[in-house]
């Protein structure tokens, strides 16, 4: 069954430092996103993406993040100088279309800022 | 801004003791309300989507259903493996993203 796939499963980094988290969506799927969930609290949306541009981003997505589809198959988040707040498990998403289908979900990245 | 409330935070069910969850939602035009279930530590998975009211989804023990203000995920006759996160999210019209609910933890004892 085709999923979304993650890397790396947990990274950790510190104060400042840029990381980049990467994702590869479903083959098919036409539509990406990134969202984010600090320890304890709600699935929060930072972007989403179709036709090689940000079709919408959440207050959270600053100056700070940027996205990239390098080529076909990957779909990265970067975040170039990080805070302890950053901290949170980051999730990769993918859709076949805006509208009547669901939004499949990586397994995550675990980003720790020390 | 649309708005997701899901009750109660916490339940907790004996094995086959059939419960409820509510997902009530504010949106200003519900494109779909979703339903994923999330595991300690992993992703969202995906179980249901609901587009107007009055639709109903089932699979397996769970079923999902849905009004103009809120939706319900039904869990008939739970077994332990049902443990989860069950969480709720809504998209609008004219709108890319989700908006989540803080979801509700259900723990099933044998």
């Amino acid at each position: 069954e085709p999923e979304v796939t993650q890397t790396p499963s947990h990274q950790v980094t510190q104060m400042g430092q840029e990381v980049i988290l990467r994702c590869v969506p479903i083959s098919n799927h036409l539509y990406f996103y990134w969202y984010r969930q600090i320890l304890g609290q709600k699935v929060e949306f930072l972007v989403s993406f179709y036709n090689n541009e940000i079709s919408e981003k959440s207050e959270i997505f600053d100056d700070q993040f940027s996205v990239e589809r390098p080529d076909g198959s990957n779909f990265t988040l970067k975040i170039r100088s990080t805070k302890l707040e950053d901290s949170a498990m980051y999730f990769c998403a993918s859709r076949e279309g805006q509208q009547n289908t669901e939004a499949f979900f990586g397994q995550g990245t675990r980003l720790t800022v020390v | 801004e649309d708005q997701v409330t899901q009750s109660p935070e916490a339940l907790r069910l004996q094995e086959g003791e059939s419960s409820s969850l509510n997902c009530s939602y504010t949106v200003s035009g519900l494109r779909g309300l979703f339903w994923y279930r999330q595991d300690p530590g992993k992703g969202p998975e995906f179980l249901f989507t609901l587009y107007s009211a009055g639709e109903e989804k089932e699979k397996e023990r769970l079923k999902a259903t849905l009004t103009k203000k809120e939706s319900f995920l039904h869990i008939t006759a739970p077994k332990p493996e049902d443990s989860a996160t069950y969480l709720c999210a809504v998209q609008a019209v004219n709108d890319y993203k989700l908006s989540f609910g803080a979801g509700t933890t259900v723990t099933v004892r044998a």
